[in-house]
C-alpha cells in the first residue's frame, strides 16, 4: 500500500511569509508525527497526534507554528511569518496506534527561507 | 525523565568489517526500543525494534541489536560492513504510548 507521503517535497519561501507543508499518513494509522531536522542535526520533535487531538505539542518552537489534523488523516503543519533559523527540513511519521509501534516516514519537506 | 543517548557521532569502518553503532537508554518505564537509518536525501526507514520479546532482535540487510536491560543498551551491529550501509543511524526509544525519543544519529562511513 501506499506509504507517507508530504507535499511539496521543496518549498522556497521570503522571510516573513506563511507556509503550509501537507502530510498524508498510512490509512489506517491513527498517531502522527511532525519532526525537524536542521542540516547536521538529529530529529527535533514537533507535535504529535492521536486521532484529529494533539496531546504532546511540546516541541512546537514558538507560536508561530501551528498544526492540525482533519478527519483522522491528513494533518498540515503552518509556520506564519517565516524566519530563517526556520529552514530543515521537516518530516512526517505515522504510526498503527501509539509510540510503542514503529514509526513510518515520509520523504520531508525541504523548506528554505531567503 | 526518559532519553536516549547515542555515544558516537561518527563511526568510520573498512568495508566487510564489523560495524557496532551504540545507543543507551534511560527510563523508568520497560522501553521500546528502534532503530531507523537514514540515507542521504531521503526519509527514516525502520531497521529492527525491540518490544519485550526476544532481547536479540533482527533486521534487515543484515543488522541485529541486543537488548541488555542491566547496561540499559541497544546497540547496532553488523557482522561485516558493505558500502551501501553508509548512511546515518538512529536510536530511538518510547517508554510510554505517547512520545518517541530520538537519539542525535550516528553517520556510518565506510571506507572501501
Amino acid at each position: 500500500g501506499a506509504g507517507v507521503s508530504q507535499s511539496p517535497s521543496n518549498k522556497v519561501t521570503e522571510k516573513g511569509k506563511d507556509v503550509e507543508l501537507r502530510c498524508d499518513p498510512i490509512s489506517g494509522h491513527t498517531a502522527l508525527y511532525w519532526y525537524r531536522q536542521s542540516l547536521g542535526q538529529g530529529l527535533e520533535f514537533l507535535i504529535y497526534f492521536q486521532g484529529n487531538s494533539a496531546p504532546d505539542k511540546s516541541g512546537l518552537p514558538s507560536d508561530r507554528f501551528s498544526a492540525e489534523r482533519t478527519g483522522g488523516s491528513v494533518s498540515t503543519l503552518t509556520i506564519q511569518r517565516t524566519q530563517q533559523e526556520d529552514s530543515a527540513v521537516y518530516l512526517c511519521a505515522s504510526s498503527f496506534s501509539s509510540a510503542a509501534y514503529e514509526q513510518y516516514f515520509g520523504p520531508g519537506t525541504r523548506l528554505t527561507v531567503t | 525523565a526518559q532519553s536516549v543517548t547515542q555515544l558516537d557521532s561518527h563511526v568510520s569502518v573498512s568495508e566487510g568489517t564489523p560495524v557496532l553503532l551504540r545507543c543507551n537508554y534511560s527510563s523508568s518505564y520497560s522501553p521500546s526500543l528502534f532503530w531507523y537509518v537514514q540515507h542521504p536525501n531521503k526519509g527514516l526507514q525502520l531497521l529492527l525494534k525491540y518490544t519485550s520479546a526476544a532481547t536479540l532482535v533482527k533486521g534487515i540487510n543484515g543488522f541485529e541489536a541486543e537488548f541488555k536491560k542491566s547496561e540499559t543498551s541497544f546497540h547496532l551491529t553488523k557482522p561485516s560492513a558493505h558500502m551501501s550501509d553508509a548512511a546515518e543511524y538512529f536510536c530511538a526509544f518510547s517508554g510510554g504510548y505517547q512520545k518517541v525519543t530520538f537519539g542525535t544519529g550516528t553517520k556510518l562511513q565506510v571506507i572501501p
